[in-house]
């Protein structure tokens, strides 16, 4: 079955502006989470989201905002975008409940946004 | 804050050989433990896991030691291929059943022929 996918692949945003990026899981996960990824940071994670809810948020400014649909399909926005955003954000899902051996964690490709 | 770091951020073994690459945690409340593979340009690829009442769990050439007593966590790649060059992760999750994971800075593993 196809894995976790995001769109767009890469994009390039101005300072200012605002982005919104999509994540679809892998068909019957329901949880979905975002990561950032960058050279100074690695991967840090930003929001989790189950059922419409968020479940756990990581230690973002509130420019940085997520939700799920029904379907369990996932964005993220990033308003007021700034030099520092630019970076491969990854999205994540599992089946949801207790994650580990036979429900893990599984990422797609990442959206690159470059933002000048 | 929690944290988990790389020994070593680069390993550099021959076409063959075994390699091994360790990760440290700080958080003893974890109870799960993944490791990712990551290529240049693509996302994070399970490799395999560890629930925290477990010591050792193997995988296709691949292999994951859990020591809680000193939070240490190490991969295993046997017989390594080209293929297996890239930038391998470790992963806590501290999320208590749900995702949210925390990621190790990463080792990279170049293999020579």
């Amino acid at each position: 079955k196809a894995g976790v996918t995001q769109t767009p692949r890469y994009l390039i945003k101005t300072r200012g502006q605002q982005v919104t990026l999509s994540c679809s899981p892998i068909s019957g996960h329901r949880s979905v989470s975002w990561y950032q990824q960058t050279p100074g940071q690695g991967l840090q994670f930003l929001f989790e989201y189950f059922s419409e809810t968020q479940r756990n948020k990581g230690n973002f400014p509130g420019r940085f905002s997520g939700r799920q649909f029904s379907n369990s399909r996932s964005e993220m926005n990033v308003s007021t975008l700034e030099l520092g955003d630019s970076a491969l954000y990854l999205c994540a899902s599992s089946l949801g409940g207790q994650v580990g051996s036979g429900n893990t964690i599984y990422f797609g490709e990442g959206s690159w946004l470059t933002v000048v | 804050g929690e944290s988990v770091g790389l020994h070593l951020p680069t390993l550099s073994v021959q076409e063959g050989d075994n390699s091994i690459i360790n990760c440290a945690y700080s958080n003893s409340a974890s109870d799960y433990f993944i490791w990712y593979k990551q290529e240049s340009g693509k996302g994070p690829q399970f490799i395999i896991d560890i629930r925290s009442n477990m010591d050792k769990r193997q995988g296709q050439r691949v292999t994951v030691l859990l020591n809680k007593t000193v939070k240490h966590l190490s991969l295993q790649i046997a017989a390594t291929q080209p293929g297996d060059s890239a930038v391998y992760f470790c992963a806590e999750n501290i999320g208590r059943g749900a995702q949210k994971l925390v990621f190790g800075q990463g080792t990279r593993l170049t293999i020579n022929p």
